[in-house]
């Protein structure tokens, strides 16, 4: 099993600039989240989704969309980057409130 | 409110000593489910432990172990006579369930512990 992809590992954007994230799981879970940790922080919770075709607000959604047409993937739109949207940026899934969620390896983004 | 409380920013011992890092947790669910995580260097992060609510059985599992008390909305981890190789971050998150709208699924993360053992 692959797991939690993200795609890509790094990236660097010109402010201004959009880009999507990727995300996918081959577990068949239902639960999907979007984090984002800063240097030194912890993690904080951009969406989440709990199935395909639902998904949620988190702690800080601003400057983020998201879509959940598949169980599988779970992709994160930036808009118009900011300099603030410079953070590690980590999918996760599980398969329901008891499980453990499983991690992707990461997407670190820089924006200049 | 913060749901998951890691009080400790930053813990440094020495190898061979023991350590405790310490999540205190908010719920109002009778039903939640707790978990460790660890985040070395490398970035990635690493499933350690979960406890469900009705369990408060302590675990034991090498040199790690775990205190859940209800009592005190505590859920605890201890590292006993610690390695290098146990620097990291370590993060206590909360699943609460049977909880109606928008927060179910949720998994809240606290700010994470930063230890560092020195040889």
């Amino acid at each position: 099993n692959a797991g939690v992809t993200q795609t890509p590992k790094f990236r660097i954007l010109k402010i201004g600039q959009s880009m999507t994230l990727q995300c996918t799981q081959d577990m068949n879970h239902n639960y999907m989240y979007w984090y984002r940790q800063d240097p030194g922080m912890g993690l904080k919770l951009i969406y989440y989704s709990v199935g395909a075709g639902i998904t949620d607000k988190g702690e800080v959604p601003n400057g983020y969309n998201v879509s959940r047409s598949t169980t599988e993937d779970f992709p994160l739109r930036l808009e118009l980057a900011a300099p603030s949207q410079t953070s590690v940026y980590f999918c996760a899934s599980r398969y329901r409130d008891g499980s453990e969620a499983f991690f992707g390896q990461g997407t670190r983004l820089t924006v200049v | 409110a913060q749901k998951v409380t890691q009080a400790q920013t930053e813990i440094s011992v020495v190898e061979k000593e023991d350590v405790t890092l310490d999540c205190v947790y908010e719920t109002r669910d009778t039903t939640y489910y707790l978990f460790w995580y660890k985040q070395p260097p490398s970035g990635e992060l690493v499933f350690l432990i979960r406890r469900n609510s009705f369990d408060e059985q302590n675990e034991i599992s090498g040199r790690y172990s775990w205190n859940f008390q209800k009592s005190t909305s505590s859920f605890n981890f201890t590292i006993t006579a610690s390695q290098v190789v146990d620097s990291a971050v370590y993060f206590c998150a909360l699943s609460e369930a049977k909880v109606k709208g928008s927060t179910l699924g949720r998994l809240y993360f606290g700010r994470g512990t930063q230890l560092t053992v020195w040889p």
